[in-house]
């Protein structure tokens, strides 16, 4: 089965930009979307088909996907970015969905 | 507004049953493919089940294919999840989530709140 492998963690300071990044074999030919999930809430997507950031959702966040590393990046990092995100394909050949691991963000 | 609202979450003995049910609104749900995703506390997302549009297609997680059924009510803007034979590791947040599209190839583009399922004796 198709596999996705984000890092436990990544902490950065306020005003900081934080880069999260997603790999899977060729992630690069599939769609890549990301999730946000703050503290005790459901999660949020923040960004779908590899780059393009849904209503709402801020310029600070932007992303990219290529070979075997789809990333996200935020910029300007505010304590309200804290929390999982994760990224999701769909694998077609399988018909599954398949999620990260995710990855926490820590704001400092 | 979209809402979904999942409900039928509780504690269940190990090799019960448990029926979980998403109310949704705000959209014209017969339109859109319809997800569950379950989350122990603590942990990651697993997607659990699809069903696209119509109903006619659905897709399992190899962690619950032959005995968790999803279905759907367009008349009733409704979701089912059918749980026999739950184990211990079935216990989670359920979450019911409406996709981009209708075809179960999508992302999902809003999110319920989650209702949890405990299994344990």
């Amino acid at each position: 089965s198709y596999v996705l492998t984000q890092p436990p963690s990544v902490s950065v300071v306020p005003g900081q930009t934080a880069r999260m990044t997603c790999g899977g074999d060729n992630i690069g030919r599939k769609s890549v979307h990301w999730y946000h999930q703050g503290p005790g809430q459901a999660p949020v997507l923040v960004v779908r088909d590899d780059d393009f950031r849904p209503s709402g959702i801020p310029e600070r966040i932007s992303a990219s996907n290529s070979g075997n590393t789809a990333t996200l990046i935020i910029t300007g990092v505010e304590a309200g970015d804290e929390g999982d995100y994760y990224c999701q394909v769909w694998d077609s050949p399988t018909h599954l969905v398949v999620f990260g691991g995710g990855t926490k963000l820590t704001v400092l | 507004e979209v809402h979904l609202v999942e409900s039928g979450g509780g504690v269940v003995q190990p090799g019960g049953s448990l029926r979980l049910s998403c109310e949704a609104s705000g959209f014209s749900f017969s339109e859109h493919a319809m997800y569950w995703v379950r989350q122990v506390p603590g942990k990651g997302l697993e997607w659990v089940s699809l069903i696209i549009w119509n109903g006619e297609t659905s897709h399992y997680a190899d962690s619950v294919k032959g005995r968790f059924t999803i279905s759907r009510d367009n008349k009733k803007d409704s979701l089912y999840l059918e749980m026999n034979n739950l184990r211990a590791d079935d216990s989670a947040v359920y979450y019911c989530g409406k996709e981009r599209g209708g075809s179960g190839t999508q992302p999902i583009e809003n999110w319920g709140q989650g209702t949890l399922v405990t299994v344990s004796s």
